[in-house]
């Protein structure tokens, strides 16, 4: 069974550009949620998508958008880059809504912004 | 406040002794708890999962839910260098059609042989 997997490993941008992140979802997953965390802090909820849909967002601006592809794998885009932004991005797959409880989470990519 | 409240430590004892870990939280409609080990640079890696009050082991691991109390908590016994981590406890509950997890700050652990 293959794990979760993102990249790039590590990321360095300047402000106001774009970044976009990819993670592969465990093998038979089709839910894929993407999580931030700051230094010393739990993840924060970005979004999650189910079958290639958005169906839950958290307190993140428009500027963090996302995709999911019929293979499951995943995209976080993040526009208009603020230093704030710098942190580690994590993706979580899981099985479907019925047992999305159990979310595995890859390694993650540290995102710097200069 | 904070949805999610864990102390974040740091927390460091000997090798072998006994373990708490804790965070309690303010929203009732949470539905299921969670415990997750964090090593430096790497993703968070489940531990623990219970939806119910009570305790759940395994191993050396005990998850403990108090959903009264609005409360929980991870024992670790016989500790061991190798437990040396961040250990984040994790809430869910559904936010419109999602599963969102919601995370504590995360307990910097060391144990020190």
């Amino acid at each position: 069974e293959t794990g979760v997997t993102q990249s790039p490993t590590h990321l360095i941008k300047t402000r106001g550009q774009q970044v976009t992140l990819r993670c592969s979802s465990q093998s038979g997953h089709n839910t894929v949620s993407w999580y931030q965390q700051a230094l010393g802090q739990g993840p924060q909820f970005i979004f999650q998508y189910y079958r290639e849909e958005e169906n839950g967002r958290g307190n993140f601006p428009p500027r963090f958008s996302g995709l999911q592809f019929p293979n499951y794998s995943s995209e976080l885009n993040v526009n208009a880059l603020e230093l704030d932004d710098s942190a580690l991005y994590l993706c979580a797959s899981s099985s479907g809504l019925a047992g999305a409880d159990t979310q595995y989470f890859g390694p993650g990519t540290r995102l710097t912004v200069l | 406040q904070k949805e999610v409240e864990q102390d974040p430590g740091p927390l460091s004892v000997p090798e072998g002794a006994i373990v708490s870990l804790n965070c309690t939280y303010s929203n009732s409609a949470f539905q299921y708890f969670m415990w997750y080990r964090q090593y430096s640079r790497k993703g968070p890696e489940l531990l623990m999962y219970t939806y119910s009050s009570g305790n759940k082991e395994d191993g050396r691991f005990t998850a403990q839910v108090d959903k009264s109390s609005k409360y929980i908590s991870l024992f670790i016994r016989d500790s061991q260098p190798s437990d040396s981590a961040t250990y984040l406890c994790a809430i869910g509950h559904m936010a419109s059609r999602a599963q969102k997890l919601v995370f504590g700050q995360g307990t910097r652990l060391t144990i020190n042989p």
